[in-house]
């Protein structure tokens, strides 16, 4: 069966750091990934897909960036973080039409 | 502007009875639908899903029902039980051009199923 992880779990990060959040997927191949972003008290805004090594596709300006350097991986970073940043970052894999969330990584920048 | 909209913020429903909770989206490029369930510092949990060119698709309590015309999606659980209690997120899916698709999430609904 198919797994996703990320980590870490929980990140505080002083304004102006980098930073660097992993998602790894199991059991499956050549999966389409994708990071969302969960402000405070708000829906979940796509960030990034990726279809495939080295293929990256932004669906919104901003401070950061993402790499697939493996089938299976993909990162999410930043060279500074602004306080915006804040917030739960979820990668998901796909399917034809359904995704699949990994636990999250909840991002307090200060 | 909000392609994917969920009205209610919240709902509270008793324990046995039937929690209704809706999305109305405005993109007829959408061509599928999903209901997730979300806790707290979790990632959200696939539910269920249907098709555009179906109306109804049910899975032991959940049954989602969709009305192209209206451009509206619900999701029924019934009986409700406590353990329902989450945020639900209503998504739309489109094809990308890329291959993939894009799912764009509503803001969210809080259920609270009293015992």
């Amino acid at each position: 069966s198919q797994t996703i992880h990320q980590w870490p779990a929980t990140l505080v990060q002083p304004v102006g750091s980098p930073l660097s959040l992993e998602c790894t997927v199991e059991g499956t191949s050549n999966p389409n990934l994708y990071w969302y972003r969960q402000a405070a008290g708000r829906g979940l805004q796509l960030l990034f897909y990726s279809v495939g090594i080295g293929q990256i596709s932004s669906e919104v300006p901003q401070n950061l960036s993402a790499s697939r350097p493996q089938d299976r991986q993909f990162i999410l970073s930043s060279k500074k973080l602004l306080l915006s940043d804040s917030g739960f970052y979820l990668c998901a894999w796909s399917r034809p039409n359904e995704q699949y969330f990994g636990p999250g990584t909840r991002l307090t920048v200060t | 502007d909000q392609q994917v909209k969920q009205n209610s913020p919240s709902l509270s429903v008793q324990e046995g009875r039937i929690s209704i909770l809706n999305c109305d989206y405005t993109n007829s490029m959408f061509d599928y639908f999903l209901w997730y369930k979300k806790y707290p510092a979790e990632g959200p949990t696939f539910l269920i899903s249907i098709s555009s060119i179906k109306d109804k698709n049910e899975d032991g309590r959940f049954t989602v029902f969709l009305n192209k015309s209206a451009k509206h999606l619900s999701l029924h659980i019934v009986p409700s039980q406590p353990g329902d209690s989450a945020v639900y997120f209503c998504a739309a899916s489109e094809r990308l051009k890329d291959a993939g698709n894009m799912l764009t999430f509503g803001g969210g609904t809080r259920l609270m199923v009293k015992p």
